[in-house]
């Protein structure tokens, strides 16, 4: 069974750009989430959904930060503009909503806006 | 979500067992105690949870104390490759599913 997929893995962009990381939960989980990890704040929960909702986004740092989720296969998370202190590790994470459930997590995609 | 509390940092030689501990002493009566671990340059993956029962799976043993404050993970065998940091987390499994990740406990283990 494939797990969370991201894309890109890395990506490198000049300030100012727009960036949009991909995510492609596990087939049948109706939860979905991202993170960011720096090494200064460590992993921060910034938007989760459940079924394609967006539920709570009190994480996403500014009005640059957005996050869609169109349909239960798939869903984006964009910075406009971007900036330098964006770059980070950017996980999505998905899970089923049922108790005692656990979240799985993709590999990351490592921003470095310079 | 209760807060916990860990080491920064472990040492635990190879082939030994290596105890983590965790202090969750404001956990509510129906918070799980979850273990994720993140290796270096991956995404953080799951370990094992449990609500007041020891635990044990392929990959790790969960002791929770009865009063429920505190947790030890337990890796019996610690291998090179169990060099990662350690994150214990409490939450309520069924409003909202946010998992908040603290800093946890870094583990090297040495050959």
């Amino acid at each position: 069974d494939a797990g969370v997929i991201q894309s890109p893995r890395h990506e490198v962009t000049e300030m100012g750009q727009e960036v949009t990381l991909r995510c492609k939960p596990i087939s049948g989980h109706n939860s979905l989430f991202w993170y960011r990890q720096t090494m200064m704040r460590g992993l921060e929960l910034l938007i989760y959904f459940n079924n394609n909702v967006p539920i709570d986004d009190s994480g996403m740092p500014e009005d640059r930060f957005s996050a869609k989720m169109p349909n239960a296969s798939f869903s984006t998370l964009k910075i406009q503009p971007s900036e330098p202190r964006d770059s980070a590790v950017y996980f999505c994470a998905s899970s089923l909503r049922i108790s005692g459930n656990t979240i799985y997590f993709g590999e990351g995609s490592w921003l470095t806006v310079v | 979500d209760a807060k916990t509390t860990q080491p920064p940092s472990m040492d635990c030689a190879e082939g030994r067992a290596a105890n983590l501990p965790c202090n969750h002493s404001t956990i509510s009566g129906n918070e799980y105690v979850y273990w994720y671990r993140q290796i270096h340059s991956q995404g953080p993956q799951y370990i094992i949870h449990g609500l007041k029962n020891n635990e044990t799976n392929e990959m790790a043993s969960l002791i929770i104390t009865e009063d429920r404050k505190s947790s030890t993970l337990i890796l019996p065998h610690a291998t090179l490759r169990d060099t990662a940091v350690y994150y214990c987390i409490v939450r309520v499994s069924n409003t909202g599913n946010q998992f908040y990740f603290g800093t946890g406990t870094s583990l090297t283990v040495i050959p």
